[in-house]
């Protein structure tokens, strides 16, 4: 069975402040997807990173996939009030079965304005 | 246009009642999933389908029973509602080659 580490599982921290999400396991991957979801609506995906030491840029979030594709950070620079959400990363299984989505147990992000 | 949509949003019922949710996609993906999330906002995946066929049977009770009619449906069916049903379910669907994701907006199940 593969198991993602997401770490931390809460964050508060004050608007413009940067932060970082990571998201650890031990197994090896195909590809990565980040999701956010918001308060009572379904996740939504941000990004896909597929090949290992990949690094993406949408906006203000930057996401890294180690070397190895067994882990991936998320790092936002100057967060707004606007990012507030759960971060889910889903590691898609290395044995070519792309659809088959392991997620960690999210991150609870709050923006406090 | 919704692009993955489910029905109800809520659903509150007695234990020991037999309930359904339904999902459809305008996505013309092949591909669709089950998930549950629990109180502390673990998803896990239930069932998925790809082009109607049954592709993942996690370890879920056999109480659970998921029908896909055609490629742009996927219904669940749950039996004799417990207790540890109540959570959220959310229906999602994809291309099967790239299993990007896209959530419908879920249903808040409750069990008393």
């Amino acid at each position: 069975t593969q198991l993602l580490e997401q770490s931390p599982q809460f964050l508060s921290i004050q608007e413009g402040e940067n932060l970082t999400v990571y998201c650890n396991s031990s197994s090896v991957f195909s590809s990565l997807q980040w999701y956010r979801q918001e308060p009572g609506e379904g996740p939504v995906l941000l990004v896909t990173v597929v090949t290992g030491g990949e690094v993406k840029k949408l906006k203000r979030l930057t996401f890294q996939f180690g070397d190895a594709r067994k882990d991936s950070s998320l790092h936002i620079t100057a967060a707004q009030t606007g990012d507030t959400g759960l971060y889910l990363c889903a590691g898609a299984d290395s044995g070519g079965s792309n659809y088959k989505l392991t997620f960690g147990k999210g991150t609870l992000l709050t923006v406090n304005p | 246009d919704t692009a993955v949509s489910q029905t109800p949003k809520y659903l509150v019922t007695q234990m020991g009642n037999d309930k359904s949710i339904k999902c459809e996609q305008n996505l013309g993906h092949d591909t669709m999933y089950w998930y549950k999330q629990d109180s502390k906002k673990f998803l896990k995946i239930m069932f998925s389908y790809n082009n109607k066929e049954l592709i993942i049977n996690e370890t879920v009770p056999n109480r659970f029973s998921p029908k896909s009619p055609d490629k742009a449906h996927l219904n669940l069916h749950i039996n004799s509602l417990e207790l540890g049903d109540s959570a959220v379910y959310f229906c999602a669907s994809s291309l099967m080659r790239t299993g990007e994701q896209f959530f419908g907006p879920g249903t808040r199940l409750t069990v008393l």
